[in-house]
Protein backbone atom coordinates (compact mmCIF):
# COMPACT_ATOMS: atom_id res chain seq x y z
CA UNK A 1 0.00 0.00 0.00
CA UNK A 2 1.19 3.44 -0.87
CA UNK A 3 1.86 5.73 2.11
CA UNK A 4 0.61 8.79 3.47
CA UNK A 5 1.49 11.03 0.29
CA UNK A 6 1.38 15.37 1.16
CA UNK A 7 1.79 17.89 -1.19
CA UNK A 8 3.57 20.35 -1.89
CA UNK A 9 6.42 19.62 0.08
CA UNK A 10 7.96 22.86 0.18
CA UNK A 11 6.48 26.08 0.14
CA UNK A 12 7.61 29.83 0.57
CA UNK A 13 4.78 32.44 0.64
CA UNK A 14 4.86 35.92 2.30
CA UNK A 15 3.15 37.62 4.89
CA UNK A 16 -0.82 38.05 4.32
CA UNK A 17 -0.83 35.59 1.73
CA UNK A 18 -3.08 32.37 2.05
CA UNK A 19 -1.74 28.98 1.46
CA UNK A 20 -3.33 25.59 0.99
CA UNK A 21 -2.19 21.51 1.92
CA UNK A 22 -2.64 18.42 0.60
CA UNK A 23 -3.30 14.86 2.56
CA UNK A 24 -3.74 12.04 0.64
CA UNK A 25 -4.38 9.23 3.53
CA UNK A 26 -3.65 5.18 2.90
CA UNK A 27 -6.15 3.79 1.33
CA UNK A 28 -8.99 2.74 3.59
CA UNK A 29 -8.05 4.99 5.79
CA UNK A 30 -10.76 7.01 6.95
CA UNK A 31 -9.59 9.25 9.86
CA UNK A 32 -6.78 12.62 9.03
CA UNK A 33 -5.30 14.52 11.45
CA UNK A 34 -3.05 17.77 11.24
CA UNK A 35 -0.70 18.48 13.28
CA UNK A 36 2.25 21.80 13.36
CA UNK A 37 5.83 21.22 14.55
CA UNK A 38 8.12 23.80 14.81
CA UNK A 39 11.49 23.90 17.38
CA UNK A 40 9.56 26.17 19.85
CA UNK A 41 6.06 24.41 20.31
CA UNK A 42 6.97 21.06 18.65
CA UNK A 43 3.93 18.82 17.82
CA UNK A 44 0.66 20.73 18.09
CA UNK A 45 -2.13 19.22 16.95
CA UNK A 46 -4.43 21.01 14.33
CA UNK A 47 -7.27 19.23 13.85
CA UNK A 48 -8.70 15.92 12.61
CA UNK A 49 -11.68 14.65 10.11
CA UNK A 50 -13.45 11.93 9.40
CA UNK A 51 -16.17 10.97 7.12
CA UNK A 52 -16.17 14.54 5.92
CA UNK A 53 -16.69 16.03 9.70
CA UNK A 54 -14.38 17.69 11.85
CA UNK A 55 -14.68 15.92 14.70
CA UNK A 56 -11.74 17.38 16.91
CA UNK A 57 -9.62 20.37 16.72
CA UNK A 58 -6.69 21.90 18.97
CA UNK A 59 -6.09 25.55 20.00
CA UNK A 60 -5.42 27.46 16.93
CA UNK A 61 -6.65 30.09 15.31
CA UNK A 62 -9.78 30.85 12.98
CA UNK A 63 -6.82 31.21 10.39
CA UNK A 64 -6.33 27.55 10.47
CA UNK A 65 -8.63 25.77 8.55
CA UNK A 66 -9.29 21.99 6.67
CA UNK A 67 -11.50 20.19 5.06
CA UNK A 68 -11.96 16.46 4.15
CA UNK A 69 -13.23 14.91 0.43
CA UNK A 70 -15.66 12.31 -0.03
CA UNK A 71 -12.47 10.04 -0.72
CA UNK A 72 -10.92 11.02 2.71
CA UNK A 73 -8.19 13.46 1.20
CA UNK A 74 -7.62 16.44 3.06
CA UNK A 75 -6.65 19.47 2.91
CA UNK A 76 -6.07 22.55 5.30
CA UNK A 77 -6.00 26.13 4.68
CA UNK A 78 -4.25 28.90 6.36
CA UNK A 79 -5.11 32.50 5.71
CA UNK A 80 -3.40 36.09 6.47
CA UNK A 81 -0.26 33.95 6.84
CA UNK A 82 2.31 35.46 9.79
CA UNK A 83 5.74 34.52 9.82
CA UNK A 84 4.70 31.86 13.13
CA UNK A 85 3.25 30.03 10.74
CA UNK A 86 6.57 28.70 9.51
CA UNK A 87 6.65 25.15 10.09
CA UNK A 88 6.35 21.64 9.06
CA UNK A 89 2.97 20.71 8.42
CA UNK A 90 2.37 16.93 8.99
CA UNK A 91 -0.75 15.07 8.38
CA UNK A 92 -1.22 11.63 9.83
CA UNK A 93 -4.12 9.11 9.09
CA UNK A 94 -5.60 6.07 10.68
CA UNK A 95 -8.43 3.63 9.97
CA UNK A 96 -11.23 5.28 12.48
CA UNK A 97 -9.27 7.42 14.33
CA UNK A 98 -9.77 5.71 17.54
CA UNK A 99 -6.94 6.20 20.23
CA UNK A 100 -5.60 3.12 20.24
CA UNK A 101 -4.76 3.06 16.29
CA UNK A 102 -1.39 4.13 15.40
CA UNK A 103 -1.46 7.13 13.41
CA UNK A 104 1.16 6.96 10.10
CA UNK A 105 2.59 9.92 9.29
CA UNK A 106 3.46 11.96 5.86
CA UNK A 107 6.81 13.29 5.22
CA UNK A 108 5.28 16.76 6.37
CA UNK A 109 4.81 19.99 3.98
CA UNK A 110 7.75 23.14 5.28
CA UNK A 111 5.69 26.16 5.08
CA UNK A 112 8.34 29.19 5.04
CA UNK A 113 6.83 32.52 5.41
CA UNK A 114 8.92 35.32 4.56
CA UNK B 1 -6.14 16.47 29.67
CA UNK B 2 -3.04 14.79 28.50
CA UNK B 3 0.51 15.66 29.14
CA UNK B 4 3.88 13.89 28.17
CA UNK B 5 7.38 15.00 29.24
CA UNK B 6 10.35 13.59 27.95
CA UNK B 7 13.36 13.71 30.28
CA UNK B 8 16.67 15.37 28.79
CA UNK B 9 16.23 17.01 25.21
CA UNK B 10 19.84 15.70 23.80
CA UNK B 11 21.07 11.94 24.58
CA UNK B 12 24.12 10.61 23.77
CA UNK B 13 25.38 7.17 23.59
CA UNK B 14 28.78 5.51 22.51
CA UNK B 15 27.89 2.94 19.65
CA UNK B 16 27.21 -0.48 21.51
CA UNK B 17 26.01 1.18 24.65
CA UNK B 18 22.34 0.94 26.31
CA UNK B 19 20.22 3.75 24.80
CA UNK B 20 17.51 4.95 27.30
CA UNK B 21 14.77 7.36 26.83
CA UNK B 22 13.00 8.74 29.02
CA UNK B 23 8.73 9.41 29.13
CA UNK B 24 6.20 10.40 31.84
CA UNK B 25 2.72 10.80 31.21
CA UNK B 26 0.09 12.37 32.48
CA UNK B 27 -4.26 11.23 31.58
CA UNK B 28 -7.01 11.47 33.13
CA UNK B 29 -8.06 8.37 31.49
CA UNK B 30 -6.80 5.20 30.56
CA UNK B 31 -4.08 6.23 28.36
CA UNK B 32 -2.34 4.35 25.09
CA UNK B 33 1.12 5.34 24.56
CA UNK B 34 3.57 5.22 21.34
CA UNK B 35 6.89 6.56 20.71
CA UNK B 36 7.61 7.93 17.39
CA UNK B 37 11.17 8.11 15.51
CA UNK B 38 12.08 11.13 12.96
CA UNK B 39 15.05 11.70 10.81
CA UNK B 40 15.67 14.58 9.46
CA UNK B 41 13.21 15.85 6.77
CA UNK B 42 10.70 13.33 7.30
CA UNK B 43 8.08 11.91 9.33
CA UNK B 44 7.35 10.11 12.16
CA UNK B 45 7.32 6.44 12.11
CA UNK B 46 6.03 4.49 14.74
CA UNK B 47 8.78 2.45 16.89
CA UNK B 48 6.26 0.93 19.30
CA UNK B 49 3.11 0.97 21.06
CA UNK B 50 1.26 0.26 24.22
CA UNK B 51 -2.59 -0.68 23.97
CA UNK B 52 -3.25 -2.06 27.31
CA UNK B 53 -2.16 -5.56 26.80
CA UNK B 54 1.21 -6.40 27.46
CA UNK B 55 2.80 -3.67 29.84
CA UNK B 56 6.09 -4.57 28.29
CA UNK B 57 6.28 -4.02 24.50
CA UNK B 58 8.61 -4.91 21.65
CA UNK B 59 9.01 -2.66 18.90
CA UNK B 60 11.29 -2.45 15.53
CA UNK B 61 14.91 -1.85 15.16
CA UNK B 62 15.49 -3.89 19.07
CA UNK B 63 13.32 -0.98 20.51
CA UNK B 64 11.28 -2.04 23.31
CA UNK B 65 9.68 -0.17 26.40
CA UNK B 66 7.66 -0.51 29.79
CA UNK B 67 4.44 0.54 30.99
CA UNK B 68 4.17 1.30 34.44
CA UNK B 69 1.21 3.15 35.81
CA UNK B 70 2.37 3.56 39.12
CA UNK B 71 5.27 5.38 37.82
CA UNK B 72 2.93 6.76 34.55
CA UNK B 73 6.30 6.34 33.13
CA UNK B 74 7.13 4.59 29.26
CA UNK B 75 10.72 5.03 29.05
CA UNK B 76 12.32 3.49 25.66
CA UNK B 77 15.51 1.19 26.06
CA UNK B 78 17.45 -1.01 23.65
CA UNK B 79 20.12 -2.84 24.63
CA UNK B 80 23.22 -2.17 22.04
CA UNK B 81 22.76 1.39 19.74
CA UNK B 82 23.65 1.14 16.39
CA UNK B 83 24.68 4.50 14.30
CA UNK B 84 21.58 4.23 12.50
CA UNK B 85 19.54 5.02 15.55
CA UNK B 86 20.36 8.66 15.87
CA UNK B 87 17.37 10.69 14.87
CA UNK B 88 14.78 12.45 17.23
CA UNK B 89 12.75 10.45 19.09
CA UNK B 90 8.92 11.50 20.27
CA UNK B 91 6.78 9.79 23.17
CA UNK B 92 3.21 10.44 22.64
CA UNK B 93 -0.24 9.81 24.49
CA UNK B 94 -3.80 9.20 22.89
CA UNK B 95 -7.42 8.23 24.77
CA UNK B 96 -10.51 6.97 23.54
CA UNK B 97 -11.55 10.35 24.13
CA UNK B 98 -10.14 12.53 21.77
CA UNK B 99 -10.75 11.67 18.37
CA UNK B 100 -7.51 11.55 15.92
CA UNK B 101 -5.51 13.10 18.58
CA UNK B 102 -2.24 12.47 20.01
CA UNK B 103 -0.66 14.52 22.51
CA UNK B 104 3.29 14.95 22.32
CA UNK B 105 6.47 15.40 24.61
CA UNK B 106 9.36 17.67 23.11
CA UNK B 107 11.06 14.90 21.97
CA UNK B 108 14.88 13.71 22.27
CA UNK B 109 17.32 13.85 19.89
CA UNK B 110 19.72 10.76 20.36
CA UNK B 111 23.70 11.22 18.88
CA UNK B 112 25.28 7.74 18.74
CA UNK B 113 29.13 8.14 18.96
CA UNK B 114 31.54 6.35 17.31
Amino acid sequence: KAGVTQTPRYLIKTRGQQVTLSCSPISGHRSVSWYQQTPGQGLQFLFEYFSETQRNKGNFPGRFSGRQFSNSRSEMNVSTLELGDSALYLCASSLDGTGEETQYFGPGTRLLVL
Amino acid sequence: AQSVTQLGSHVSVSEGALVLLRCNYSSSVPPYLFWYVQYPNQGLQLLLKYTSAATLVKGINGFEAEFKKSETSFHLTKPSAHMSDAAEYFCAVSDSTNAGKSTFGDGTTLTVKP
